[in-house]
């Protein structure tokens, strides 16, 4: 089992929210992690978007607009970034990360479509 | 603004060895708040961390366990960059390689480098 599983697509509608998920191996603890949010476009190396913890716990990157969320689902032990007001320009695939056994563990990805 | 600048062959034999470098502008390899990254990115793995250095009072080094065995991540303070050279490369190792620096708090990967497009073969 992977350490960190993403959908490996989404498709959503202009101006609609998506919800993009990043499941936690079941023996670890979503509640323990930072999770790193990053979003790629192609041909560019990814761009880091945010970090979720807690709500006391969290931090946008830089110029990063608002509608950019993070959160998490303890039940389904998994991160979620939400993405509001869907645009065109939010077409991309996106990454989480966490810091696991002193090593950077990046997940699947989703590509998610704006449509 | 911190600037990464990425260098080294596209091309690289089998068993050899890979070695990049990547350079930095705005910022020190010897920082207190950052570590500095190497990642690569192939249909096969997507995206890979492969290890980092960073200096804290004295030099640190990171390595993912996939490459341990094959893997050095050196910081060269006289030119302010730093280098990742990886041996006994095999066409697996063929991959798109980033450097990114981490800034120390919640920031991740917060500049990334140009990317280099690696390829092993005869």
């Amino acid at each position: 089992q992977a350490v960190l599983t993403q959908p490996s697509s989404l498709s959503a509608s202009p101006g609609a929210s998506a919800s993009l998920t990043c499941t936690l191996r079941s023996a670890i603890n979503v509640g323990a992690y930072r999770i790193y949010w990053y979003q790629q476009k192609p041909g560019s190396p990814p761009q880091y978007l945010l970090t979720y913890r807690s709500d006391s716990d969290k931090q946008q990157g830089s110029g990063v607009p608002s509608r950019f969320s993070g959160s998490k689902d303890a039940p389904a032990n998994a991160g979620i970034l939400l993405i509001s007001g869907l645009q065109s320009e939010d077409e991309a695939d996106y990454y989480c990360v966490i810091w696991h056994n002193s090593a950077w563990v990046f997940g699947g990805g989703t590509k998610l479509t704006v449509l | 603004q911190v600037q990464l600048q990425q260098s080294g062959p596209g091309l690289v034999k089998p068993s050899q060895t890979l070695s990049l470098t990547c350079a930095m502008s705005g910022d020190s390899v010897s920082s207190n708040s950052a570590a500095w990254n190497w990642i690569r990115q192939s249909s096969l793995r997507g995206l890979e961390w492969l290890g980092r250095t960073y200096y804290r009072s004295k030099w640190y080094n990171d390595y993912a366990v996939s490459v341990k065995s094959r893997i050095t991540i050196n910081p060269d303070t006289s030119k302010n960059e730093f280098s990742l050279h990886l041996n006994s490369v095999t066409p697996e190792d063929t991959a798109l390689y980033y450097c990114a620096r981490e800034s120390v708090g919640a920031s991740g990967f917060d500049y990334w480098g140009q990317g280099t497009l690696v390829t092993v073969s005869s």
